[in-house]
């Protein structure tokens, strides 16, 4: 059974520190990986990633994708208060998007 | 430009009526697809669709259907709500496959089925 597993399913910090968030998964045809922030309402896209070992970056917030071990990080470094969110990875196969159960992430001011 | 809209925003139900969502988008995109999300379940797939006239079940589809007869629109129905489809309903749309271009999502319809 394809599935997303993220972790921790939540985490609280200070502003200003830096976290990593993980996603592995364990599915037949994969064809890319994809992280969503969502706030209150509608998840909103951050990053697509297809190829191993290729660093996406965003401002504070990158990514990079292992295809071998299976997995992916998101970083988020300086973190502000904004950056709380629920992140929701995602694997999108040949014929279907299975989503991860997400991380809470709370920022303490 | 108003992206991705859902209507309603919200609505109850009662057991064993129906209803139906409607998801419209003005982008122009050729893929349409609607999710529930439950808590501590992530985003789940129920139907989507790669174009006008075409429609395919996702990882949840039992007890929906869903039509495509527009391009920018795409309509959920539920011919006889259930309390376990209590839920918070998402559509989005990309240009085209995820594998390539990344899906907006609209501003989602609570559902409650009492």
């Amino acid at each position: 059974e394809d599935k997303v597993v993220q972790s921790p399913l939540s985490l609280v910090v200070h502003e200003g520190d830096t976290v990593t968030l993980n996603c592995s998964y364990e599915v037949t045809n994969f064809r890319s990986l994809l992280w969503y922030k969502q706030e209150k309402k509608a998840p909103t896209f951050l990053f697509m990633l297809t190829s191993s070992g290729i660093e996406k970056k965003s401002g504070r917030l990158s990514s990079i994708l292992d295809k071998k071990e299976l997995f992916s990080i998101l970083n988020i470094t300086a973190t502000q208060t904004g950056d709380s969110a629920v992140y929701l990875c995602a694997v999108s196969l040949m014929d279907k998007i299975i989503f991860g159960k997400g991380t809470r992430l709370h920022i303490l001011p | 430009n108003a992206g991705v809209t859902q209507t309603p925003k919200f609505r109850v139900l009662k057991t064993g009526q129906s209803m139906t969502l409607l998801c419209a988008q003005d982008m122009n995109h050729e893929y349409m697809y609607w999710y529930r999300q439950d808590p501590g379940m992530g985003l789940r797939l129920i139907h989507y669709s790669v174009g006008e006239g075409t429609t395919a079940k996702g990882e949840v589809p039992d007890g929906y259907n869903v039509s495509r007869l527009k391009k920018q629109n795409f309509l959920l129905g539920l011919e006889s709500a259930a309390p376990s489809q209590t839920s918070v309903y998402f559509c989005a749309s990309s240009r085209a496959g995820v594998n390539h271009y990344e899906q907006y999502f609209g501003p989602g319809t609570r559902l409650t089925v009492t």
